[in-house]
């Protein structure tokens, strides 16, 4: 069973801090990877995708991938309250098209 | 949302009843997959399709979870003889392409609920 874990938090941040959260995965040949954000009640929104080991920057968003130690992290600098909410860690499957989901981490950035 | 349509946003089952649930992807996409979330839980896999193809099912129940995705016309979730149990979330999403770096654009879901 290929699976994608993370802390349920809650991750508590005070605002204009920097929010790191971490993910794990077991498939080891898995190549896509991405970060959902999820707003109570709403659907998920891609916010990050990364495919090669290293750091992929967009605005105050840093996504880190580490293939050797199957983990993959989401940096958000300056917290801002509406950054609160449930970020979802994804894995593509390696052996299909299947997309694998963390059960999601809550964020919450505190004024 | 990426353009994904659901429809209905909202649906009321009482046990015993079907439940249709509808997807259109964004224009273009030909890939559709199916994905269902309990509260307070991450999304599960159910099942993946092209075009009048099931491609990919094993996220799916063996019984009274069906679904479609004809040559024409929306994606087509089908779940016979709802229970309690069945309360959920129901996201669709869809990409362009198999395999490779595509990225699943989601819909808005239907939030299931049954009595």
């Amino acid at each position: 069973q290929k699976e994608v874990e993370q802390n349920s938090g809650p991750l508590s941040v005070p605002e204009g801090a920097i929010a790191s959260l971490n993910c794990t995965y077991s498939d080891r040949g898995s190549q896509s990877f991405f970060w959902y954000r999820q707003y109570s009640g709403k659907s998920p929104e891609l916010i990050m995708s990364i495919y090669s080991n290293g750091d992929k920057e967009d605005g105050r968003f840093t996504a880190q991938l580490n293939k050797a130690s199957q983990y993959v992290s989401l940096l958000i600098r300056d917290s801002q309250p509406s950054d609160s909410a449930t970020y979802l860690c994804a894995v593509k499957d390696s052996s299909a098209s299947k997309i694998i989901f963390g059960s999601g981490t809550r964020l919450s950035i505190r004024p | 949302n990426a353009g994904v349509m659901q429809n209905p946003r909202h649906l009321v089952r009482r046990r015993g009843q079907e439940a249709r649930l509808r997807c259109s992807p964004v224009k273009g996409h030909s890939h559709v997959y199916w994905y269902r979330q309990l509260p307070e839980e991450g999304l599960k896999f159910m099942v993946y399709l092209q075009k009048e193809n099931i491609i990919d099912e094993s996220g799916m129940p063996k019984e009274r979870f069906s679904a479609e995705f004809p040559k024409e016309g929306p994606s087509i979730l089908r779940i016979q003889q709802v229970v309690r149990g069945d309360s959920a979330a129901y996201f669709c999403a869809s990409s362009p392409v198999q395999g490779g770096k595509e990225t699943q654009y989601f819909g808005p879901g239907t939030r299931l609920l049954v009595l």
